[in-house]
């Protein structure tokens, strides 16, 4: 998982708060993109970016914001927290948004929601 | 909408017993066909990719197969060290409801090798 850092690790919110996850990756990967894992499921994506100024929604987007001012980082707002957010994150990235190329991911942020 | 199916949804076996995981899929195209290795408290760790029916790829003790439904993790002789949850993902054509270039994953098997 090298090149892909997510910070914090670990976060306990409160209902209706808002947060930040960070992402930041140095392999210079024009793609980049948020997931959600949640037991019995898979991952999920909740936003992708394929540049910089440029992001879009995935699967499951409601309650989450990204920005992506800069190639490296990607971060995920969470506007107002909801029990429903408590999940794990992972941010990921490939070199470019063709088909094939090979999405590497961050360690994961834990995300819990009370 | 593109669908990820695998099975078993755990699987324990004894240190040099060999099994296959499967990987059924649907999806209107495939671009790629994607194994992931993901460790207790880790992220997923990348194996291979699949492009087209037929491939075949190998890393030591796997080796991954693809056809036009599903794909199969074949893991020969394992070691306790081959522990761990897989994950396969599919990446569709176009925008297929998952964002360009996103992944559609399965839920993943768990996979146990007794010493």
């Amino acid at each position: 998982n090298a090149g892909v850092t997510q910070t914090p690790k670990f976060q306990v919110l409160k209902t209706g708060q808002s947060m930040t996850l960070q992402c930041a990756q140095d392999m210079n990967h024009e793609y980049m993109s948020w997931y959600r894992q949640d037991p019995g499921m898979g991952l999920r994506l909740i936003h992708y970016s394929v540049g910089a100024g440029i992001t879009d929604q995935g699967e499951v987007p409601n309650g989450y914001n990204v920005s992506r001012s800069t190639t490296e980082d990607f971060p995920l707002r969470l506007l107002s927290a909801a029990p429903s957010q408590t999940s794990v994150y992972f941010c990921a990235s490939s070199f470019t948004a063709r088909s094939g190329n090979t999405i590497y991911f961050g360690e994961g942020s834990w995300l819990t929601v009370v | 909408e593109d669908q990820v199916t695998q099975s078993p949804e755990a699987l324990r076996l004894q240190e040099g017993e060999s099994s296959s995981l499967n990987c059924s899929y649907t999806v209107s195209g495939l671009r790629g066909l994607f194994w992931y290795r993901q460790d207790p408290g880790k992220g997923p760790e990348f194996l291979f990719t699949l492009y087209s029916a037929g491939e075949e790829k190998e890393k030591e003790r796997l080796k991954a197969t693809l056809t036009k439904k599903e794909s199969f993790l074949h893991i020969t002789a394992p070691k306790p060290e081959d522990s761990a949850t897989y994950l396969c993902a599919v990446q569709a054509e176009g925008d297929s409801g998952g964002g360009a270039d996103g992944l559609t994953f399965g839920k993943g098997t768990h996979l146990i090798i007794q010493p």
